[in-house]
């Protein structure tokens, strides 16, 4: 079956510099969540997508934007970016309902900041 | 989302049950139960949910008492590969998921 694909898998920047995570959903499946996991943390909710449109927001900074594109994949935009933000990054995709709402989870990106 | 408590750390032997579980004491009646796990550095894993009745699944079973705010996830035989860090999450709708401190199961040979 198909699974949720991230790209890359890692990504190595420098401090200040811009970086571009990818997530390709399964299809049909019409919400796209984005997590971070920070270094003996657990995941964060960051940023949500139902049809294209932003449907809640967590705790993403400022220098982070997101869209989801008419084909249902989403991008997670990172700006000057800091050495904090070295985690690992997690998209997530369903079909949600009220009453089932399973999240599948792609195998995450590893941003490095140096 | 009702806030949800867990202990930090379990262990289980191999073969046996392992019973986690979780405080919900402030879930509202729209609020379901929800169970994934997390294998060192994967994505989340999906592993059951419920509202009132108690669910079984190939996984796992989920017990949700009668006022719920208390639930148990029973995996009935544990092996090696469910070492893994187990979250509850009380959550309505699609929204999206809060992973509290959640509970490191450790799977004993």
């Amino acid at each position: 079956a198909a699974g949720v694909i991230q790209s890359p898998r890692h990504l190595i920047k420098e401090k200040r510099e811009t970086a571009t995570l990818k997530c390709y959903p399964i299809p049909r499946h019409d919400t796209v969540y984005w997590y971070q996991q920070g270094p003996g943390q657990d995941p964060q909710f960051l940023i949500s997508f139902y049809e294209k449109m932003q449907s809640d927001k967590g705790s993403i900074p400022d220098r982070f934007s997101a869209q989801q594109f008419s084909d249902y994949h989403s991008e997670l935009n990172m700006s000057s970016l800091e050495l904090g933000d070295s985690a690992l990054y997690f998209c997530a995709s369903s079909t949600g309902t009220f009453a089932y709402n399973e999240q599948f989870f792609g195998p995450g990106t590893r941003l490095t900041v140096l | 989302d009702a806030k949800t408590t867990q202990p930090t750390s379990m262990d289980c032997a191999e073969g046996r049950a392992a019973n986690l579980p979780c405080n919900h004491s402030t879930i509202s009646g729209n609020e379901y139960v929800y169970w994934y796990r997390q294998i060192h550095s994967q994505g989340p894993q999906y592993i059951i949910h419920g509202l009132k009745n108690n669910e079984t699944n190939e996984m796992a079973s989920l017990i949700i008492t009668e006022d719920r705010k208390s639930s148990t996830l029973i995996l009935p035989h544990a092996t090696l590969r469910d070492t893994a860090v187990y979250y509850c999450i009380a959550l309505t709708g699609a929204n999206n998921l809060f992973f509290g401190t959640g509970t490191r199961l450790t799977v004993i040979p």
